[in-house]
């Protein structure tokens, strides 16, 4: 089955520096590629997608980046605010399921 | 409209004993789902159900059963609590690649 890896565990920035989280995933079949942001205490939230047809997103300070060759993705957050502060989950689907990595702490200092 | 809705909030169990978590989304999606979420280890499926009348195992399903009770409902059932089963758990539904989760169950089993 499909295995989601997530670097690194822990993320800590500067307020207005940008923050990259990097996820590779085994199986070449998936073909979409979503990131959850989750704070403290509530669910995960979706905050970009990416589909296998396309290598870059962007919506406003974020992006994702797909390399299929290499099977490997990223969440890129540009000029971190405080409010940025979360856990981040990749994650890889294949039709009905949704694959997690561990999720990466990033923390925000102002 | 309330989307994906859990219950309980929070639980404590004695080891040995039973109970149901229940999950009822109104946004009329076939696909639901339980994960269950430990620490540095990201979210895990344990169930899914991709349509009603059907179930399928996931990552993590021993000790587990589940019910798909109709299009809104789907149960997540521990016949006998062990403390390995302590986590947080999310039932989320989708449509399409969209997932929506409920805000969590906080099971401590002791």
């Amino acid at each position: 089955g499909e295995n989601v890896e997530q670097h690194p565990s822990t993320l800590s920035v500067q307020e207005g520096d940008s923050a990259v989280i990097k996820c590779t995933y085994s199986d070449s079949a998936s073909n979409y590629f979503p990131w959850y942001k989750q704070e403290l205490g509530k669910r995960p939230q979706l905050i970009i997608d990416i589909r296998s047809n396309v290598g870059e997103k962007k919506d406003q300070r974020i992006a994702v980046t797909l390399n299929k060759t290499a099977k490997h993705f990223s969440l890129h957050i540009t000029e971190t605010q405080p409010e940025d502060s979360a856990v981040y989950f990749c994650a890889a689907s294949k039709g009905n399921k949704l694959v997690f990595g561990a999720g990466t702490i990033l923390r925000v200092k102002s | 409209n309330a989307g994906v809705t859990q219950t309980p909030k929070f639980q404590v169990l004695k080891t040995g004993q039973s109970m149901t978590l229940q999950c009822a989304q109104d946004m009329n999606h076939n696909s639901m789902y339980w994960y269950r979420q430990d620490p540095g280890m990201g979210l895990r499926l344990i169930y899914y159900s991709a349509s009603e009348g059907t179930t399928d195992k996931g990552e993590v399903p021993n000790g587990y059963n589940v019910s798909r009770l109709n299009k809104r409902e789907f149960s997540l059932r521990l016949e006998s609590a062990a403390p390995s089963q302590t986590s947080v758990y999310f039932c989320a539904s989708r449509v399409g690649e969209g997932y929506t989760f409920g805000s969590g169950t906080r099971l401590t089993v002791v």
